[in-house]
């Protein structure tokens, strides 16, 4: 079943706040994560990744924090704007041997932004 | 440099009726991986191609496959449709880096062919 899933399905926040996605993991080898972003009729947008010997990585606008104890995963974005309203996934690599590798997706938070 | 473009955006078929998307990945990327994305199950990976060749393979039954063209291109094929297999079909490249992590290797999505089976 999924390794992957996120702790609330919808997230709504005024235009202007922060707003934070979070997600879970099973898989303690699990070795490197992804942010995808998706918006309507477009395919998932690459946003920022951290490898598991990182706790946190920043990138702009957004910060991902890693917790390794809990397995928990999110995604912090700062002055959230209405273009970011889309779902955001999580993802995790597997490490299997050599370049054999599969991504394992979270069902997806609904981000909405109100002006 | 152009994106990884799908096509064709929209289909309807009729079960047991078979179907073939086609993929184009990033110029110079080797890997292509397609995922099927549905409301209930979220994104699946399908299967991933590098140098024509089928590198990894998910969960799904036979009726599912590919194949990718000396050019990097790739199609997928689904024999024998049914109507769970209505679903955002999504294909992604990378350069598919051998050996490399696979924070070298970061897929790029296409935007999707919408699959509907009647």
């Amino acid at each position: 079943g999924e390794s992957v899933g996120l702790h609330l399905p919808t997230l709504s926040v005024q235009e202007g706040d922060n707003s934070i996605i979070n997600c879970a993991y099973s898989n303690s080898a699990s070795d490197y994560f992804i942010w995808y972003k998706q918006e309507s009729g477009k395919g998932p947008q690459f946003i920022i990744d951290i490898r598991s010997n990182m706790d946190k990585r920043q990138g702009q606008r957004v910060t991902v924090l890693l917790n390794k104890t809990v397995k928990h995963l999110s995604l912090q974005i700062a002055a959230t704007q209405p273009g970011d309203s889309a779902v955001y996934f999580c993802a995790e690599n597997l490490p299997s041997g050599g370049s054999n590798y599969k991504l394992t997706f979270g069902k997806g938070t609904l981000l909405t932004v109100n002006p | 440099k152009a994106g990884v473009t799908q096509t064709p955006r929209y289909l309807i078929k009729t079960r047991g009726q078979q179907v073939t998307l086609s993929c184009s990945p990033i110029s110079g990327h080797r890997s292509v991986s397609w995922y099927q994305q549905t409301p209930g199950q979220g994104l699946q990976f399908l299967f991933e191609y590098f140098s024509e060749t089928q590198r990894n393979k998910g969960n799904f039954p036979g009726r599912f496959s590919g194949r990718q063209f000396s050019n990097s291109r790739s199609e997928m094929n689904v024999s024998t449709l049914e109507l769970g297999d209505s679903a955002l079909y999504l294909c992604a490249s990378s350069s598919g880096l051998a050996g490399a992590h696979l924070a070298k290797n970061i897929q790029y999505f296409g935007a999707g062919t919408r699959l509907s089976v009647l």
